[in-house]
């Protein structure tokens, strides 16, 4: 059974650029949600996805969307792309109505790793 | 608002000696709280969880966390650490959508 997994793994990009991340969820999850870590940080909430809308949003300007697919994958887009924008970019799924639940486990995937140039 | 607090920014602990990992938390309602590992270049593995009951919980690797409510404070601790511990650890709160704040993380060294 595979985890969460994302593509690409890493990535470099020019000041101004467009990039989009993709990640598809464990199986059996119905919502995702993304992250940015930069360097020597802890990961910030960007937004969730669930039922292909986006539900929560954390303290990210628009240049940041995202879309989530009937078969519940879901991609983060970027636009302008600054050089602050350079982070890990986590993906985590869920199931929807679980946490708090002993037995669900919200999972991480690997990431991919941004840089901005 | 939810916040996470981890004191300390790095530790350093020899091979075989007892460790702690201060997290203290501010949420409105009950916590769900989490102890996450990352190492170099990973992603987060969960170590350990709390939703509710006994305080006291046993993760994976042999690291346990005790909630004191009353202090706010969800430390993690390992009796004997292993060089492979070290890492980057993550406390994390979150809500029952599965929105999580971490902490700033800290990172421990073993020495040996």
């Amino acid at each position: 059974d595979a985890g969460v997994t994302q593509s690409p793994t890493h990535l470099i990009k020019t000041r101004g650029q467009q990039v989009t991340l993709r990640c598809s969820p464990k199986s059996g999850h119905d919502t995702v949600s993304w992250y940015q870590q930069a360097l020597g940080q802890g990961p910030q909430f960007i937004f969730q996805y669930y039922e292909e809308e986006e539900r929560q949003r954390g303290n990210f300007p628009d240049r940041f969307s995202g879309h989530q697919f009937p078969n519940y994958s879901s991609e983060l887009n970027v636009n302008a792309l600054l050089l602050g924008d350079s982070a890990l970019y986590l993906c985590a799924s869920s199931l929807e109505g679980t946490v708090g639940s002993s037995g669900n486990t919200i999972y991480f995937g690997e990431g991919s790793w941004l840089t901005v140039v | 608002a939810q916040s996470v607090t981890q004191p300390d920014i790095h530790i350093t602990v020899s091979e075989g000696a007892s460790l702690e990992l201060r997290c203290n938390y501010s949420y409105g309602a009950t916590p769900y709280l989490f102890w996450y590992v990352q190492s170099p270049g990973q992603g987060l593995q969960l170590l350990l969880k709390y939703f509710s009951g006994d305080t006291l919980v046993q993760g994976i690797k042999g690291f346990e966390a005790e909630f004191k409510r009353s202090q706010s404070s969800f430390n993690l601790r390992k009796p004997s650490v292993h060089w492979s511990d070290a890492a980057e650890y993550f406390c994390a709160v979150g809500d029952s959508w599965g929105k999580f704040q971490f902490g700033a993380g800290t990172q421990v060294v073993v020495t040996p």
